[in-house]
């Protein structure tokens, strides 16, 4: 049981360039959220889809876009890369709302010079 | 929105020795959660602890809802204890978003 995946470990972004971070899940939870953690800070909500096709904002969506057309994959979008974009980013999933601890990925370092 | 503070924000300890690191939350909340995010970076997922005692070997967990905290308690540490322990809440709704704290940096030297 794989759980939580993401790619890649590591990446270096110009500023303007484009990318996707990849998120897939085998654990066939319907929830998913994106977190980035700058450093020396906690982790803040990017992104969060609660099924297939539904997807909201969280508390930092600016800069970003994500879309769910599966149950096991969650990619974010950056569109243009800034260097206020440099972080770590987590993925994390849970089967539902009550009672369940949300899982979470090894994350994405991700640097933009 | 609900406020989480998490005390000491670091701590130095001698191996051996015990700590006790406490998280405060401002509203109520149906999930809590604590994590130690490794030197390496991951976040390992410790107590899933919305209210009462966990214990999981060396460490252990307490959170009182009602009052608003939650405890988390470290024996006979261990260098490879180091690292930031979170804690995080979710208050509430459909959704199970998780709000967490700064965190607490912990140093234990051999």
């Amino acid at each position: 049981n794989a759980g939580v995946t993401q790619t890649p470990k590591f990446r270096i972004l110009k500023i303007g360039q484009s990318m996707t971070l990849q998120c897939t899940q085998d654990m066939n939870h319907n929830y998913m959220y994106w977190y980035r953690q700058d450093p020396g800070m906690g982790l803040k909500l990017i992104y969060y889809s609660v099924g297939a096709g539904i997807t909201d904002k969280g508390e930092v969506p600016n800069g970003y876009n994500v879309s769910r057309s599966t149950t096991e994959d969650f990619p974010l979008r950056l569109e243009l890369a800034a260097p206020s974009q440099t972080s770590v980013y987590f993925c994390a999933s849970t089967r539902d709302i009550f009672n369940q601890p949300q899982h979470f990925g090894d994350g994405t370092r991700l640097s933009i010079l | 929105g609900i406020q989480v503070e998490q005390s000491p924000p670091d701590l130095i300890l001698q191996e051996g020795a015990n700590s006790t690191l406490r998280c405060n939350f401002s509203d109520s909340v149906n999930n809590l959660q604590w994590f130690h995010q490794n030197p390496w970076g991951q976040l390992i997922n410790l107590f899933y602890i919305p209210s009462g005692t966990k214990q999981n070997g060396r460490l252990s967990a307490t959170t009182v809802a009602t009052e608003r905290y939650s405890l988390l308690y470290i024996s006979s540490s261990q260098t490879t204890d180091s690292g930031v322990y979170f804690c995080a809440v979710s208050p509430g709704g459909a959704t199970n978003k998780l709000i967490f704290g700064t965190g607490t940096l912990l140093a234990v030297q051999p």
